[in-house]
């Protein structure tokens, strides 16, 4: 089990970039296995998957969103990065980054491990 | 996509009872690869089934998932004051991962 702690700022302007990032501690990113995603809450509403990303690199974002999300990985600081450009009200919600766990041959990732979540509002 | 579809929307109960949760999916789900979360108020969701029934590591044995193709369950044998709580499935065997809306399982 490791520890996942977002940060970044709690209200952001309208058409601004939003910047989240996620502490790992407790294991390494760069020990691979695992996939590295970001997750969403609208208040009061369901959870949406915006994507993830491995130690390498490699990227796989939700093809149900636009293309205004951005994925990065830092090792050397055992964290990951989430930005989002053009924010609109639609973009304010909680965020939070959790492992991905591979599921088996051929399938995708459930997360196994979160963090507290932040809660960014994005207001004028 | 997959789209799942999570029943009843809320459902109230007593300590004690047992609560049965619906997952159904809009199309099969590979190999039975669906997860249930639970999410209190406040907190983040935890993991509680993977695989469509296996515990993940800590969670209760009152906690078990069932289900197969389209059609998931996850049932909690006796209700613990610390259970009520929103729960959310997740589908992981066709790209990309999709989760339900969720159930709300209130105290009556």
């Amino acid at each position: 089990q490791v520890q996942l702690q977002e940060s970044g700022p709690g209200l952001v302007k309208p058409s601004e970039t939003l910047s989240l990032t996620c502490n790992v501690s407790g294991g390494s990113i760069s020990s691979g296995g695992h996939y590295w995603g970001w997750i969403r809450q609208p208040p009061g509403k369901g959870l949406e998957w915006i994507g993830y990303i491995y130690y390498h690199g490699h990227t796989y974002y939700n093809p149900s969103l636009t293309s205004q999300y951005r994925l990065s990985v830092d090792t050397s600081k055992n964290q990951f990065s989430l930005k989002v450009s053009s924010v609109t009200a639609a973009d304010t919600a909680v965020y939070y980054c959790a492992r991905g766990q591979l599921g088996g041959d051929n399938a995708d990732y459930y997360f196994d491990d979160w963090g507290q979540g932040t809660l960014v509002t994005v207001s004028s | 996509e997959i789209v799942l579809t999570q029943s009843p929307g809320t459902v109230s109960l007593s300590p004690g009872e047992r609560a049965t949760l619906s997952c159904r999916a809009s199309q099969s789900v590979s190999n039975n690869y669906l997860a249930w979360y639970q999410q209190k108020p406040g907190q983040a969701p935890r993991l509680l089934m993977y695989g469509a029934s296996s515990r993940a590591t800590g969670v209760p044995d009152r906690f078990s998932g069932s289900g197969s193709v389209t059609d998931f369950s996850l049932t909690i044998s006796r209700l613990e004051p610390e259970d009520f709580a929103v729960y959310y499935c997740q589908q992981y065997g066709r790209s990309p991962l999709t989760f339900g809306g969720g159930t709300k399982v209130e105290i009556k």
